[in-house]
């Protein structure tokens, strides 16, 4: 199955700020997802990215507050514009593996706490 | 639309013990089903997935059901270890591509 390196592991920001993560998967992919995970939360999906089109936002989620970008089959990014305490979550990125038996593999996660 | 619920939504035994998780779904149209843990502040480690045309999956300790007529699958944890300690999701994928997680279970193992 892919291997996906996120970064950063953990931040600190201040409101109004914004905050850029990355997602490398070490196998070209045709679609990453993004998902949040708010405190105590399951994970909720945030936007599906496909590279070379804009990504699609779930119900909640709107492109000026989550953009994302997907340069290249291998590496995406999702912007967290203007934070606000709500903000505080876990994000993670993920990709489905190629295959019968492969589901889907997350990255380590981005542990964001707006301050 | 597809919601998927997860009992018990915690869970707390003596190490060695045998335990079910359980995981249900309302629509049956799945493509497949996913369980992975999280470690507290951290990313997803896949466990076990489960294809649609399949009843059963195993790997060491875990052994996975499902039984997508009625809507439902369970984890199987075999003989519990303080290493175990973790919340445990399920999840389901249906003809998209998107996956929809349960509410977890958080599971602690005491020796």
């Amino acid at each position: 199955s892919a291997v996906i390196s996120q970064k950063p592991s953990r931040d600190i920001c201040q409101r109004g700020t914004s905050l850029t993560i990355q997602c490398q998967v070490d196998s070209q992919v045709t679609m990453m997802f993004w998902y949040r995970q708010q405190p105590g939360q399951s994970l909720t999906l945030i936007a599906t990215a496909n590279q070379g089109s804009e990504a699609t936002y779930e119900s909640g989620f709107v492109i000026d507050k989550f953009p994302i970008s997907r340069p290249n089959l291998t590496f995406s990014t999702l912007t967290v514009s203007n934070m606000s305490p709500e903000d505080s979550s876990i994000y993670l990125c993920s990709v489905e593996g190629t295959g019968f038996n492969y589901g889907y593999t997350f990255g380590s996660g981005t542990r964001l706490t707006v301050v | 639309k597809q919601e998927v619920t997860q009992i018990p939504a915690a869970l707390s035994v003596p190490e060695g013990e045998n335990l079910v998780l359980n995981c249900s779904f309302t629509d049956s149209a799945i493509y497949n089903l996913q369980w992975f843990r999280q470690d507290p502040g951290k990313g997803l480690t896949s466990l076990l997935l489960i294809q649609s045309s399949q009843r059963e999956q195993t790997s060491g300790r875990l052994n996975a059901s499902l039984d997508k007529s009625s809507g439902r699958s369970t984890l199987y944890i075999a003989a519990s270890q303080p290493g175990d300690s973790a919340t445990y999701l399920c999840a389901v994928r249906g003809n998209t591509d998107k996956l929809i997680f349960g509410t977890g279970t958080r599971l602690q193992v005491f020796p």
